[in-house]
């Protein structure tokens, strides 16, 4: 089947700790994007990548940093200076001009 | 700057009533609409689109109405049903690989 992928479901952290989230897609597409989204909000793009080896930063880039190094593969990283990370963080991938097409998401805690 | 926004952020509707739900978009370079259905915990589903070329698609029990005079969009659902009941967003494109998602309206379905 082809889809996209996020892992792990839930996560829980630290004060202090860097976690790595996973976003996998076997659709070809070129394009891929990070989003948050905080209780009752919309969407917000973190960072996005039009093609293997390059990124863009989205409107809430800081405390977030993403690579692309394979096509199939966009994973994020949530630094420690990420002040308030509490949040669902939805991956998305999309063909240029067209719908993108979601992940599950993966709930992020900080504790 | 750029913006999609929508007018009623919550709608309640009676089991087997039609939905309608409203979108306003400022950016009149746009040429691509998408609407989303988010369930509580998982990642938005795509719906339905339109592109600038058409005021109206209909899917099944869905139809998209654009009116580019006045930069609004909406979705209108038939027969609402229980399983109706989610988060909706509309999106724009320009046609390039970044997409700008509304605040989301909630849709409740009442028995």
């Amino acid at each position: 089947d082809g889809g996209i992928t996020q892992s792990p479901k839930y996560l829980f952290r630290k004060e202090g700790q860097n976690v790595t989230l996973s976003c996998e897609q076997n659709l070809n597409h070129d394009a891929m994007y990070w989003y948050r989204q905080d209780p009752g909000q919309g969407l917000r793009l973190i960072y996005y990548s039009q093609i293997v080896n390059d990124f863009q930063k989205g409107d809430i880039a800081e405390g977030y940093s993403v690579s692309r190094e394979k096509k199939e593969s966009f994973p994020l990283t949530v630094t420690s200076a990420q002040k308030n990370p509490t949040a669902f963080y939805l991956c998305a991938s999309s063909i240029e001009g067209s719908e993108q097409f979601f992940g599950p998401g993966t709930r992020l805690t900080v504790l | 700057g750029e913006s999609v926004g929508l007018h009623l952020p919550t709608l309640s509707v009676q089991e087997g009533d039609n939905s309608i739900i409203n979108c306003a978009y400022s950016n009149s370079a746009s040429d691509y609409f998408i609407w989303y259905k988010q369930e509580s915990g998982k990642g938005p589903q795509f719906i339905i689109d339109i592109r600038s070329n058409m005021d109206k698609r209909q899917g099944q029990r869905v139809t998209v109405l654009l009116n580019k005079t006045v930069k609004h969009l909406s979705l209108q659902i038939a027969a609402t049903q229980p399983g109706d009941s989610a988060v909706y967003f509309c999106a724009e494109n320009t046609g390039g690989f970044k997409t700008i998602f509304g605040a989301g309206t909630r849709l409740f379905v009442k028995a």
